[in-house]
């Protein structure tokens, strides 16, 4: 099975500052099957970043996502109050379909 | 617009069996795999399976083999999760989500995602 581990655990910074999350693979994913969701509590989670790099429809071009290979990333270019959440990576080239853990973004 | 609508909430004892519905709508029911995704409280996520609703085709996480069985009613555009032997450690909220089938029957991204149910395990 594929490991992500997603870094930091918990961020905590200010709305209009930038936001990066990484996201590491135990063995290389294709970038076309590396996404990321967004979940706020008590909703499911939400699509922002298919294939890498590509924003999910409706989704602010503040988020960006980059990587390949094992290293994946994501970036808010500056936080919005609506953005603090749990984000997740996930891989879904190959059987199971991994999840990381999650890095909480939080208010500071 | 594309909705994925899940059964409501269920209470079950240690043993028991549950089955969670998710009713597709606002687009080609066979064009799109399912998955069910599980969240126990305060953690994250886990897949759980998939089903090809075209042809019922199912494959399951390894974790859940023998215990978790997912169907499909292609008549009324639902996919069913049933997930038997109930421990307390099956706790958690229950997520249907669509991912497109693409050329070789290859997965997508996980693009909508039903609202969730609870199901809680509790003597």
């Amino acid at each position: 099975d594929i490991v992500l581990t997603q870094s930091p655990g918990t961020l905590s910074l200010s709305p209009g500052e930038r936001a990066t999350l990484s996201c590491r693979a135990s063995q290389s994913v294709s970038s076309r099957y590396l996404a990321w969701y967004q979940q706020k509590p008590g909703q499911a989670p939400r699509l922002l970043i298919y294939g890498a790099s590509s924003r999910a429809a409706g989704i602010p071009d503040r988020f960006s996502g980059s990587g390949s290979g094992t290293d994946f990333t994501l970036t808010i270019s500056r936080l919005e109050p609506e953005d603090f959440a749990v984000f997740y990576c996930q891989q879904y080239g190959s059987s199971p379909y991994t999840f990381g853990q999650g890095t909480k973004l939080e208010i500071k | 617009q594309v909705q994925l609508v899940q059964s409501g909430a269920e209470v079950k004892k240690p043993g028991a069996s549950v089955k969670v519905s998710c009713k597709a709508s606002g687009y080609t029911f066979t064009r799109y795999y399912m998955h069910w995704v599980r969240q126990a409280p305060g953690q994250g996520l886990e897949w759980m399976g998939i089903i090809n609703p075209g042809g019922g085709g199912t494959s399951y996480a390894q974790k859940f083999q023998g215990r978790v069985t997912m169907t499909r009613d292609t008549s009324t555009s639902t996919v069913y999760m049933e997930l038997s032997s109930l421990r307390s450690e099956d706790t958690s909220v229950y997520y249907c989500a669509r991912s497109y089938i693409g050329a070789a029957g290859t997965v997508s991204d996980f693009d909508y995602w039903g609202q969730g149910t609870l199901v809680t395990v509790s003597s």
